[in-house]
């Protein structure tokens, strides 16, 4: 079946430190892959899209992923991380054969900050 | 510009009453989806519309409606409500469905709360 898998529910980060969030994903070819960040009481920002190409995206507020097509895989990383980017992270895909263009969004990974 | 618009951004309706959403698109786009999140589901695709026609639907029940009028802006229905309902609906605004490569921006999105 097709799915998008975030296997990380959860994850606490000291600030300064690194921070990387898996996606996995499981298409017969490969999708269009996205990732959105979610602040309380808000709704989705793109942080950064991979559509083709270069497999290492830089997006924006310091983050970037690397697309890994022998691990079916899109993780999000930054290097060092600030207390602003306590929030909820979800990967999403698109089919690329889908002509309307509809999301499919992992279960997301709430990420906390400490000082 | 203005970003995408979402009224009302909370509501609190009974069991058995229906309820209007409503998403007014950015400026010049002319695609609007609906996405339902819920705790336990996730990010859900609900529908899609493009000129006044609706494109793409998930899989919700039929209680679950949208229209899109001649300015893009778009509504969704949802009648005989459930308290699994409760959730908070997302709509996005993209300037043409594009097969995936079109950016889509999220509104804030509306908290409903169905006691």
């Amino acid at each position: 079946a097709q799915s998008v898998t975030q296997p990380d529910i959860h994850i606490t980060v000291s600030e300064g430190a690194s921070l990387e969030l898996r996606c996995n994903y499981s298409y017969g070819a490969t999708p269009y892959l996205f990732w959105y960040v979610q602040s309380p009481g808000q709704g989705l920002q793109l942080l950064l899209k991979y559509f083709s190409g270069d497999t290492l995206v830089q997006g924006i507020k310091g983050f970037e992923a690397e697309f890994k097509r022998s691990q079916s895989s899109f993780n999000l990383r930054k290097p060092s991380v600030h207390w602003s980017d306590a929030a909820e992270y979800f990967c999403a895909v698109v089919m690329t054969t889908d002509s309307w263009g509809k999301f499919q969004f992992g279960a997301g990974t709430q990420v906390v900050v400490t000082p | 510009k203005a970003g995408v618009t979402q009224t009302p951004r909370y509501l609190i309706k009974t069991r058995g009453q229906q309820v209007t959403l409503s998403c007014s698109p950015i400026s010049g786009h002319r695609s609007v989806s609906w996405y339902q999140q819920t705790p336990g589901q996730g990010l859900q695709f609900l529908f899609e519309y493009f000129s006044e026609t609706q494109r793409n639907k998930g899989n919700f029940p039929g209680r679950f409606s949208g229209r899109q009028f001649s300015n893009s802006r778009s509504e969704m229905n949802v009648s005989t409500l459930e308290l699994g309902d409760s959730a908070l609906y997302l709509c996005a605004s993209k300037l043409t469905p594009g097969q995936g490569r079109t950016e889509a921006f999220f509104g804030q999105g509306t908290r409903l709360t169905v006691v």
